[in-house]
């Protein structure tokens, strides 16, 4: 049974940054996905970036891919989503979920608690 | 990038009651069609995969149909845990999206 377990809330001021880690119990890490997505205060789901860990590299919604950073440690099955130059509309709560194999890091069905990430000044 | 239109964007319904949410794209994504479902601060819960593959432990009240871009969420007896927000999202080409989601409440 695969759990992915996200690192608590974030408040943070515009301008700076935010990294949020999802660790992965369970399951093969290194080549199974792990995508990032976005919601909104009463919003729908906005989908970030997503990363098979023993590719490196990550996949980007273009609209994040210049201030958005996803990485992944094998060694501790933990990835990380870091979010820069942030502003007041990226309060949100952020969710990592293991992908399909689509090849377009598509969420299924185990997905990270949620970390709320609060940008205020 | 492919939009996926929900429509209603909420829906009044009572227990027992059948109800369709549905869900539209802005070109062809075949089958590559999923439903979740969401309740409050929680995370979003897959029901449907591939338009019409009912995920394994979900009830059969689920119905999923459509092709192409269209398609429809259907439950055929509302029971008081479906409750939530739906959401639709396409998995066809990139960047994945999803539709702004249907909040079913309580008549």
């Amino acid at each position: 049974q695969v759990q992915l377990v996200q690192s608590g809330a974030e408040v943070k001021k515009p301008g700076s940054s935010v990294k949020v880690s999802c660790k992965v119990s369970g399951g093969t890490f290194s080549t199974e996905g792990i995508a990032w997505v976005r919601q909104a205060p009463g919003q729908g789901l906005e989908w970030m970036g997503g990363i098979v860990p023993l590719f490196v590299k990550a996949n980007y919604a273009r609209k994040f891919q210049d201030r958005v950073t996803i990485t992944a440690d094998e060694r501790t099955t933990t990835a990380f989503m870091e979010l820069s130059r942030l502003r007041l509309e990226d309060t949100g709560v952020y969710f990592c979920a293991r992908t399909d194999n689509s090849g377009w890091f598509s969420p299924e069905d185990d997905w990270g608690q949620g970390t709320l990430v609060t940008v205020s000044s | 990038d492919i939009q996926m239109t929900q429509s209603p964007s909420s829906l009044s319904a009572s227990v027992g009651d059948r109800i369709t949410i549905t869900c539209r794209a802005s070109e062809s994504i075949s089958t590559y069609l999923k439903w979740f479902q969401q309740k409050p601060g929680k995370a979003p819960r897959l029901l449907i995969y591939a338009a019409s593959t009912l995920q394994s432990g979900v009830p059969s009240r689920f119905r999923g149909s459509g092709s192409g871009t269209d398609f429809t969420l259907t439950i055929s007896s509302l029971q008081p845990e479906d409750f939530a927000t739906y959401h639709c999202h396409q998995s066809y080409g990139h960047p994945v999206t999803f539709g702004q989601g249907t909040k079913v409440e309580i008549k």
